[in-house]
């Protein structure tokens, strides 16, 4: 049964660094790509970037600079790293495999 | 980036009604490889978004038949034959045929 889950702080400072954990299960991150989307309160998801099956990855220019998108297979663990944080990265936080699974998402809420 | 546009924002159905939503894109998507990356999700309220639709056409596993999708290159089609209240929430349809993948505004689905 694949699973994937999202785990991290929910309140960030202003500036910071947010650091968030997709813990998957069911398949391997060898064989399956695991991206992250984020979704402000009441609109649209926005694709953040990719971790491709091979290990590449990709990144959504608009957040490319402050954005960072790693794994760890042996621990079936994709993370994200973003920095610089302000109050518009307000949301919530998903990660999915190729669209077909998605995590519960997690809140992020960036205040002082 | 790509823009895809969502046509209406929002529809308003009975049960058993059928509908449809438009979503154009302002760049064509088929891909180099052949295959045309358009996707369509539903995010039921409070849920996180659920895959329907994958390639324009591809109905997902466990997905029911009365959903179905149609189009090519930059028009693309998204049809409920008969609604069901299950089916209340956003669609959204997503391209991941260039990077940043990207989502439209999305389409609320209530009952009339």
């Amino acid at each position: 049964q694949v699973q994937l889950k999202e785990s991290g702080p929910g309140l960030v400072q202003p500036s910071e660094t947010l650091s968030l954990t997709c813990t998957v299960s069911g398949f391997s991150l060898t064989s399956y790509s695991v991206s992250w989307v984020r979704q402000p309160s009441g609109k649209g998801p926005e694709w953040m970037g990719r971790m491709w099956y091979d290990g590449d990855t990709a990144y959504n220019s608009a957040l490319k600079s402050r954005l960072s998108i790693s794994r760890d297979t042996s621990k079936n663990q994709v993370f994200l790293k973003m920095n610089s944080l302000q109050t518009d990265d307000t949301g919530t936080y998903y990660c999915t495999a190729e669209a077909s699974y998605w995590g519960q998402g997690v809140m992020v809420t960036v205040s002082s | 980036d790509v823009v895809l546009t969502q046509t209406p924002p929002t529809l308003s159905a009975t049960i058993g009604q059928s509908v449809s939503i438009s979503c154009r894109s302002s760049q064509s998507l088929l891909d180099s490889d052949g295959d045309t990356y358009l996707n369509w999700l539903l995010q039921r309220p409070g849920q996180s978004p659920q895959l329907l639709i994958y390639s324009v056409s591809n109905l997902e596993s466990g997905v029911p038949n009365r959903f179905s999708g149609s189009g090519s290159e930059t028009d693309f089609t998204l049809k409920i034959s008969g609604v069901e209240a299950e089916d209340l929430g956003v669609y959204y349809c997503m391209q991941a045929t260039h990077a940043p993948y990207t989502f439209g505004a999305g389409t609320k689905l209530e009952l009339k």
